[in-house]
């Protein structure tokens, strides 16, 4: 364990269905990220919040809803996914300066049916 | 955007041998990391980097700020070592978010 749990491991939807992704720390940290990693792709940021507000989307669809209720939760709500969605969803955490480096966690291997 | 070249994208090596790979940068940055996936996904933070060199274990990292590059050294190479190594710059503070280079697939073998 990293210190950033994400649940569920593993997660296969189909395109009508609406699920959330769950990050977890207690590192201290407050930043929150989330990442998508598609196959032969390099990594993308898709959110990130710092002191739980939402502070850069990059254009990422509607059909990803992030939430951060508090520094140390961190969701991403599914709705109406394509199955070009599917792919590696990685969530990660900092401290909100350069003091420390990120922590990652096992992210959540999610297939779109 | 900061575009990020690493090479190589592959590498194969016999175990023991000394390692290097590179990456690029093409912005001034204010930190650059380097990650290890392994197969599974999950990510390790190896270093952060803003000047100079870091050592840990048989891992070195450098960065040449002016240059735009950084490398990262394997020595006595391990087939536990294989891995997707990435390299990471970050331009801002860490609120920012990393841009990544496509990575660099190590394997070595015993």
């Amino acid at each position: 364990e990293t210190g950033v749990t994400q649940t569920p491991r593993h997660l296969v939807m189909g395109m009508t269905n609406k699920k959330s992704l769950k990050c977890e720390q207690h590192l201290g940290h407050n930043a929150m990220y989330w990442y998508k990693q598609s196959a032969k792709k390099p990594l993308e940021l898709m959110f990130v919040y710092s002191l739980e507000e939402r502070v850069e989307n990059n254009s990422v669809p509607s059909r990803f809803s992030p939430e951060c209720p508090n520094s140390s939760h961190l969701f991403l709500h599914l709705h109406t996914l394509q199955p070009e969605d599917s792919a590696l969803y990685l969530c990660a955490s900092s401290h909100d300066s350069l003091r420390g480096g990120y922590t990652f966690g096992s992210g959540t291997r999610l297939t779109v049916v | 955007k900061n575009e990020v070249e690493q090479s190589p994208q592959n590498l194969t090596a016999q175990e023991g041998e000394f390692i290097t790979i590179n990456c690029s940068y093409s912005v001034g940055i204010s930190a650059l990391h380097w990650l290890q996936q392994h197969p599974g996904g999950g990510i390790v933070s190896l270093f952060m980097l803003s000047s100079g060199k870091k050592k840990h274990g048989r891992l070195i990292a450098t960065i040449n700020i002016q240059e735009k590059h950084s490398s990262l050294h394997i020595t006595a190479s391990h087939p536990r070592d294989s891995a997707v190594y990435i390299c990471a710059p970050t331009i801002g503070g860490g609120a920012d978010g990393l841009t990544f280079g496509k990575g660099t697939h190590l394997i070595i073998q015993p």
